[in-house]
């Protein structure tokens, strides 16, 4: 069974800069597994962020980016906001049939 | 502007089927994926399964044996049955385009 990892919660401070990462269990993360980066907030549905391991669409703020980075999918918050407080989900792809979940990282903004 | 609107049965005995249907407001209906995801209350979110709009399916192989997703290419909607249901299967239950626009979600509740 393929898991997908992410750090179950991190903590940063307004302005802070903050990497959150995506591991596969079945090796390192490359731009074939076409990334996908989710926010949700309560009550709200999941929003895309990135997608394509670092391709933002048009309503992604300028502070989130997406990389790879040590055989590992990241997304950097750089100066971050108290509306960032939220969960994080990433999403791999795998061979062309198969997408997984990380199990997602809530951040605090404090 | 696309938007997803989604509908279907939110309270179901257990073995009974799940159905769900998301129709599509705008934008084009080729060349996407158009999936499901579930999201258990208080939980992360799961990946169900996805079709294109030519009718070829991936589903998560823990699903596989229970689930269906179909589309209507002539209505511009897109289909979810999930058979054989379980108190395990309660979610919120969300369709996507491409992973990038999102239904607003169903709640489904399976309980006897």
């Amino acid at each position: 069974q393929t898991v997908v990892t992410q750090e179950p919660s991190l903590t940063v401070s307004p302005g802070g800069t903050v990497t959150l990462t995506c591991a596969s269990s079945t090796g390192a993360v490359t731009s074939g597994h076409y990334t996908n980066w989710f926010q949700q907030k309560p009550g709200q549905a999941p929003r895309s962020l990135i997608y394509s391991t670092s391709n933002k669409h048009s309503w992604t703020p300028a502070r989130f980016s997406g990389s790879l980075l040590g055989g590992k999918a990241a997304l950097t918050l750089s100066g971050v906001q108290p509306e960032d407080e939220a969960e994080y989900y990433c999403q791999l792809y795998y061979d062309g049939v198969l997408r997984v979940f990380g199990g997602g990282t809530k951040l605090t903004v404090l | 502007q696309v938007q997803l609107q989604q509908w279907g049965a939110g309270l179901l005995k257990p073995s009974e089927t799940l159905s769900l249907t998301c129709a599509v407001y705008g934008g084009s209906f080729s060349g996407y994926y158009w999936s499901w995801i579930r999201q258990p209350p208080g939980k992360g979110l799961e990946w169900i399964g996805e079709v294109t709009h030519t009718g070829s399916t991936n589903y998560n192989p823990s699903l596989e044996s229970r689930v269906t997703v179909s589309v209507d290419t002539s209505k511009r909607q897109f289909s979810l049955n999930l058979r054989s249901v379980t108190a395990a299967d309660t979610a919120l239950y969300y369709c996507a385009r491409s992973y990038t626009n999102w239904g607003q979600g169903t709640l489904v509740t399976v309980s006897s």
